[in-house]
């Protein structure tokens, strides 16, 4: 059983569409996140989400929208893609967020190219 | 805002030489973790250290982390193919404590 889940692996899109990209993890974590892998192969996170609670949001563009509908499932939905939104999106678990963050657990990564 | 860097940014060695990266925060670090992702691949943990001064092994690879806290490194004694790839280190800061990744160095090893 995969631990963290995500789907598509890979997106191909045109700039102007909106995408969303899908997360589950069957680990029972408390914690989830999204992070952005770029060319350059920097991780940065985006998001994060405690028992469906939005606890980090770094200084994303608002044209990414997270959603928890359960503390197993983190999805990410982007609006009118850019070309810079090319990249690796990784989910990752952890098992608590009390103030230092615990192993991640990421997903295998979507990998997102807008034309 | 806090930076974690890593040097090198790449090393390329042949197989049997040993391997080192290097791990600089810009402030103290109550942990810190590093991962092994390998091309194509997505972040693996492999440890976390927590005390000053704090050296763990496993198998050929060792890692230590600074008496200041600052600072960590992992050492990989007589790489092997299976070593490739990029490692890095990550540490947790800002208000949420969020984890902040370095910059990574990514390993090529020559058979």
């Amino acid at each position: 059983d995969t631990a963290v889940s995500q789907t598509p692996k890979y997106l191909v899109t045109q700039m102007g569409n909106d995408k969303s990209i899908k997360c589950e993890q069957n680990l029972g974590h408390d914690t989830m996140y999204w992070y952005k892998q770029d060319s350059k192969k920097f991780l940065k996170i985006m998001f994060s989400y405690n028992n469906k609670e939005l606890i980090i949001n770094e200084t994303v563009p608002n044209r990414f929208s997270p959603k928890s509908p359960d503390k197993a499932h983190l999805n990410l939905h982007i609006n009118s893609l850019e070309l810079g939104d090319s990249a690796v999106y990784f989910c990752a678990s952890s098992q608590d967020f009390t103030g230092v963050t615990g192993e991640l657990f990421f997903g295998e990564g979507s990998r997102l190219t807008v034309l | 805002g806090q930076q974690v860097m890593q040097i090198p940014q790449y090393q390329h060695v042949q197989e049997g030489e040993d391997f080192t990266t290097y791990c600089n925060s810009s402030t103290t670090l109550s942990n810190i973790q590093w991962y092994k992702q390998r091309p194509g691949g997505h972040p693996v943990f492999l440890i976390q250290l927590v005390k000053s001064g704090e050296v763990k092994k496993q198998k050929r690879l060792t890692f230590q982390f600074g008496e200041a806290k600052k600072n960590s490194s992992l050492h990989i004694t007589a790489t092997q193919t299976t070593d490739v790839g990029t490692y890095f280190c990550a540490g947790p800061g800002g208000a949420t404590n969020k984890l902040i990744f370095g910059t990574g160095t990514l390993l090529a090893v020559q058979p």
